[in-house]
């Protein structure tokens, strides 16, 4: 069974100060890799995914995330934070071949300070 | 497009009473799923269906039915609503033609006393 971890369930950063936030995956195949990004008292939406290919991935909103498989991680990073970039941001994984299921981690919520 | 919608946004139910919370989606995508979300928790799949007439169980299916009679529609039933199943509901759907990106919609929030 593949799981998500994602460490710090509450990150703080300065208004134009780095955004990194971490998700580790454990299983035995690289899975398909996802973050999704939720703003207040709504659904989620797809920030960006990994399936094959270049391991860097941009996204929407200046995002972009890097799938290292030795260290089974896909970090998200943002170079400049701005306050619209409060939210709350899950890593999600799905297993290649799967019925296209998500497992998804237990979030971070990125607070943005100005 | 409306893209995937859920209604209601809130209800609230008293113990042992019983619902369907309403989701429906318009982008004629196959694979559809109920997700709960609770604090901390991230989303964890209830119920999914990859298509009219086939659902199955996800990872807390108990307390919870589905059915799947249209492409366009997957409603949840919870029978006997418990203090448990006080959560956010989010349904998904999508196509498989690109691959695993799930579109949500708004939630519906219960809380059951």
């Amino acid at each position: 069974a593949q799981s998500v971890t994602q460490l710090g369930s509450h990150v703080s950063v300065s208004e134009g100060a780095l955004v990194l936030l971490r998700c580790n995956y454990s299983s035995s195949v690289p899975p398909y890799l996802f973050w999704y990004v939720q703003y207040p008292n709504q659904g989620l939406q797809l920030l960006l995914k990994y399936t094959t290919g270049a391991t860097l991935v941009k996204g929407i909103n200046g995002f972009e995330a890097e799938f290292k498989k030795s260290e089974t991680s896909f970090h998200l990073t943002k170079p400049s934070a701005h306050m619209s970039d409060a939210a709350e941001y899950f890593c999600a994984v799905s297993p290649r071949g799967s019925a296209r299921q998500l497992t998804f981690g237990s979030g971070t919520q990125l607070t943005v300070l100005p | 497009n409306a893209g995937v919608t859920q209604t209601p946004k809130f209800r609230i139910l008293k113990i042992g009473q019983s619902m369907t919370l309403q989701c429906t989606q318009d982008m004629n995508h196959n694979y559809m799923y109920w997700y709960r979300q609770d604090p901390g928790m991230g989303l964890k799949l209830i119920y999914y269906s990859v298509g009219a007439g086939i659902t199955d169980k996800g990872e807390v299916p108990n307390g919870y039915n589905v059915s799947r009679s249209t492409t366009e529609d997957f409603p949840l039933r919870l029978e006997l609503a418990a203090p448990s199943q006080t959560s956010v509901y989010f349904c998904a759907s999508t196509s498989g033609s690109v691959i695993y990106e799930q579109y949500f919609g708004p939630g519906t929030r219960l809380t059951v006393t």
